[in-house]
C-alpha cells in the first residue's frame, strides 16, 4: 500500500506571507497525489491534484503545488496567505494505481493557522 | 459539497442501537466511499462500491454494513458491534474511470453516543 506523511501538525504564519504544508508520499509506481481542505465541521474540499506533467500544479483558491520526484514531495504553498486559509489541509495518495478500486491514502493533515 | 449530500448533520445513537448514515449524490458518479474521521488520524475508509449491487471493505469495515442499490445513494449502517462509532463520517464519490479521477465530498454526518 502507498503512503503519505504530513511532517507539521500545525502551521503557523501572519497574513500576507507566503505558506507551505509539507507532504511526502511513498508509492510504488507512478504517484497520484491530492491535496485537499477542510473547514470545521465540513466536508473536504478538493484543491489541486499531480498526474503527470508539469510539476507545479496550479489549484483553487490561489494555492499550487511542487511535484518533486527525487524527493518525494508534493508540498502545498501559497505566496500570500489570507486569514481564510486557516483551515485542515491534507494530502493523499492513490492507493496502489491500477488496482480498480481507486482508493485513496490520507495524511494525518496539518492545522494552518493564519493570523491577522 | 455540491452534488453529494449527507443527512443527518448530527446523530445520536443510543447503547446497542444501530443506526444509518444517508449518502446521495446527484453526479452520475459510479463509485462511492465511505471514511471515518477521528482527530489527527486523517481519514480511513470504510467500505467502498464501484457500482451499483457490488461493494468492498475498506480498511475498518467491522462493526459497519452498506448497500448499493441505486446509483445514487449508498447507506451507511453504524451496528451495535461497533464498539467506538463516535466519528465525523465523511461520503465521497467519484466517476471510478481511473487513478486520476477525483474524488468529491459531503459535508459529513457527526456521530455521537449518548
Amino acid at each position: 500500500a502507498q503512503s503519505v506523511a504530513q511532517p507539521e501538525d500545525q502551521v503557523n504564519v501572519a497574513e500576507g506571507n507566503p505558506l507551505t504544508v509539507k507532504c511526502t508520499y511513498s508509492v510504488s509506481g507512478n504517484p497520484y497525489l491530492f491535496w485537499y481542505v477542510q473547514y470545521p465541521n465540513r466536508g473536504l474540499q478538493f484543491l489541486l491534484k499531480y498526474i503527470t506533467g508539469d510539476n507545479l500544479v496550479k489549484g483553487s483558491y490561489g494555492f499550487e503545488a511542487e511535484f518533486n520526484k527525487s524527493q518525494t514531495s508534493f508540498h502545498l504553498k501559497k505566496p500570500s496567505a489570507l486569514v481564510s486559509d486557516s483551515a485542515l489541509y491534507f494530502c493523499a495518495v492513490r492507493d496502489i494505481p491500477g488496482r480498480h478500486d481507486y482508493k485513496l491514502s490520507f495524511g494525518a493533515g496539518t492545522t494552518v493557522t493564519v493570523r491577522a | 459539497d455540491g452534488g453529494i449530500t449527507q443527512s443527518p448533520k448530527y446523530l445520536f445513537r443510543k447503547e446497542g442501537q444501530n443506526v444509518t448514515l444517508s449518502c446521495e449524490q446527484n453526479l452520475n458518479h459510479d463509485a462511492m466511499y465511505w471514511y471515518r474521521q477521528d482527530p489527527g488520524q486523517g481519514l480511513r475508509l470504510i467500505y467502498y462500491s464501484q457500482i451499483v449491487n457490488d461493494f468492498q471493505k475498506g480498511d475498518i469495515a467491522e462493526g459497519y454494513s452498506v448497500s448499493r442499490e441505486k446509483k445514487e445513494s449508498f447507506p451507511l449502517t453504524v451496528t451495535s458491534a461497533q464498539k467506538n462509532p463516535t466519528a465525523f463520517y465523511l461520503c465521497a464519490s467519484s466517476r471510478g474511470q481511473g487513478d486520476q479521477e477525483t474524488q468529491y465530498f459531503g459535508p459529513g454526518t457527526r456521530l455521537l453516543v449518548l
